[in-house]
């Protein structure tokens, strides 16, 4: 089965720094395309960052791009989210998904992140 | 980017009603399209994709279609479990957008 579990989320002062965690299994976690996805409190989903199976190809949306680095460490099955720069608007549950293809296939519960003085 | 606009918003039903949400794309994206759904403090869970395509698991009440820039989720028969908010979301081009959402309500 597989399993996406994130951590890391947290209350954060506005300018600061969080790194974001998910950690993979009960799948070739060195397979896979991975993205991070995130929902404002109330609001839609968005899409952060992918990286790809091998770290070759990473993309971020406009909205994080200069603030956010994403990373994985195929060794221990895991998906990093640094987030540097951190602004209210940031506010959200951030998910890890795995991509089957393009498609967001398989969801983690979610970590919330709180940017607020 | 390529924006998704879903309509209605929120929809009323009742068990056993037929209801069929929309989302067009603001340019073509060639069946790109994949539905989600999604219930309250849990995580979204793929229903459909290449919209028309199954979801491994996913009961056979729904259903999608559509090419081009419009497409539909349908469900021919709600089921208590069904209330939700449902997401579409396209794959054609990065970034990969979604639609608002649309909350569906008990009648």
């Amino acid at each position: 089965e597989v399993q996406l579990v994130e951590s890391g989320g947290g209350l954060v002062k506005p300018g600061g720094s969080l790194r974001l965690s998910c950690a993979a299994s009960g799948f070739t976690f060195s397979s896979y395309s991975m993205n991070w996805v995130r929902q404002a409190p109330g609001k839609g989903l968005e899409w952060v960052s992918s990286i790809s199976s091998s770290s070759s190809y990473i993309y971020y949306a406009d909205s994080v791009k200069g603030r956010f680095t994403i990373s994985r460490d195929n060794a221990k099955n895991s998906l990093y989210l640094q987030m540097n720069s951190l602004r209210a608007e940031d506010t959200a549950v951030y998910y890890c998904a795995r991509d089957v293809g393009t498609i967001f296939g398989s969801w983690g519960q979610g970590t919330l992140v709180t940017v607020s003085s | 980017d390529i924006q998704m606009t879903q309509s209605p918003s929120s929809l009323s039903a009742s068990v056993g009603d037929r209801v069929t949400i929309t989302c067009r794309a603001s340019q073509g994206i060639s069946n790109s399209l994949a539905w989600y759904q999604q219930k309250p403090g849990k995580a979204p869970k793929l229903l459909l994709y290449a919209a028309s395509r199954l979801e491994s698991g996913v009961p056979s009440r729904f259903s999608g279609s559509g090419s081009g820039t419009d497409y539909t989720l349908t469900i021919s028969s709600l089921q208590p479990e069904d209330f939700a908010t449902y997401y579409c979301q396209q794959y054609y081009s990065t970034p990969r957008t979604f639609g608002q959402g649309t909350k569906l309500e008990i009648k």
